[in-house]
């Protein structure tokens, strides 16, 4: 069974600062990681996404995450937070096994504040 | 290209009612998925079809039922409403096959916005 957990449901920052949203999880075989965003009233737009070919994965709207085996973590972050970066933010997890049809088990969320 | 197309947007039912929930893509993906977002427990899996003519169970089936109508459609279908059903509901879509599916993205529509009474 695998499972995601992500620490703090609410982050509020300034704009221009760093932002970091923390993920770990939970799988009994290699993993495949994901960062989804939502914005409000609207379906899930992927992020990035951990595949094993690197571990510091680049996403879109300048977000990257790092892949650390030993601590079980997939991170997102953002050196310079913009306003327009508020909104939800899920990471999920698949495992690598060749069933799982692209089911993903997902985080509790993170909302993302941003403050001028 | 619309991408992932669900209807309704918004539904109130009183308990005991019934609807189904559409959903298409034109993507041409051969797995689609029910998902449903309640506050502070994120996303989970309700049914999935790994392809045309199958469906499986997810996470959180009880209640529900779905059908694979063909490769574009998969309808989500509550036949007998209860409170706890009230939630968002997203439908998903993507290439995922045998070989290749744990590291294919799901392409999501917009939800459904459920409310039972």
């Amino acid at each position: 069974a695998q499972s995601v957990t992500q620490l703090g449901s609410h982050v509020s920052v300034s704009e221009g600062a760093l932002v970091l949203l923390r993920c770990n999880y939970s799988s009994s075989v290699p993993p495949y990681l994901f960062w989804y965003v939502q914005y409000p009233n609207q379906g899930l737009q992927l992020l990035l996404k951990y595949t094993s070919a690197a571990t510091l994965v680049k996403g879109i709207n300048g977000f990257e995450a790092e892949f650390k085996k030993s601590e079980t973590s997939f991170h997102l972050t953002k050196p310079s937070a913009h306003m327009s970066d508020a909104a939800e933010y899920f990471c999920a997890v698949s495992d690598a096994g060749g069933t799982s049809y692209g089911k993903l088990t997902f985080g509790q969320g993170t909302i993302l504040t941003v403050h001028p | 290209n619309a991408g992932v197309t669900q209807t309704p947007k918004f539904q109130v039912l009183k308990t005991g009612q019934s609807m189904t929930l559409q959903c298409a893509q034109d993507m041409n993906h051969n797995s689609m998925y029910w998902y449903r977002q309640d506050p502070g427990m994120g996303l989970r899996l309700i049914y999935y079809s790994a392809s045309e003519g199958t469906t499986d169970k997810g996470e959180v089936p009880n209640g529900y039922n779905v059908s694979r109508l063909n490769k574009r459609e998969f309808s989500l279908r509550l036949e007998s409403a209860a409170p706890s059903q009230t939630s968002v509901y997203f439908c998903a879509s993507s290439e995922a096959q045998i070989r290749q599916g744990a590291n294919s993205p799901l392409h999501f529509g917009n939800g459904t916005r459920l409310t039972v009474t």
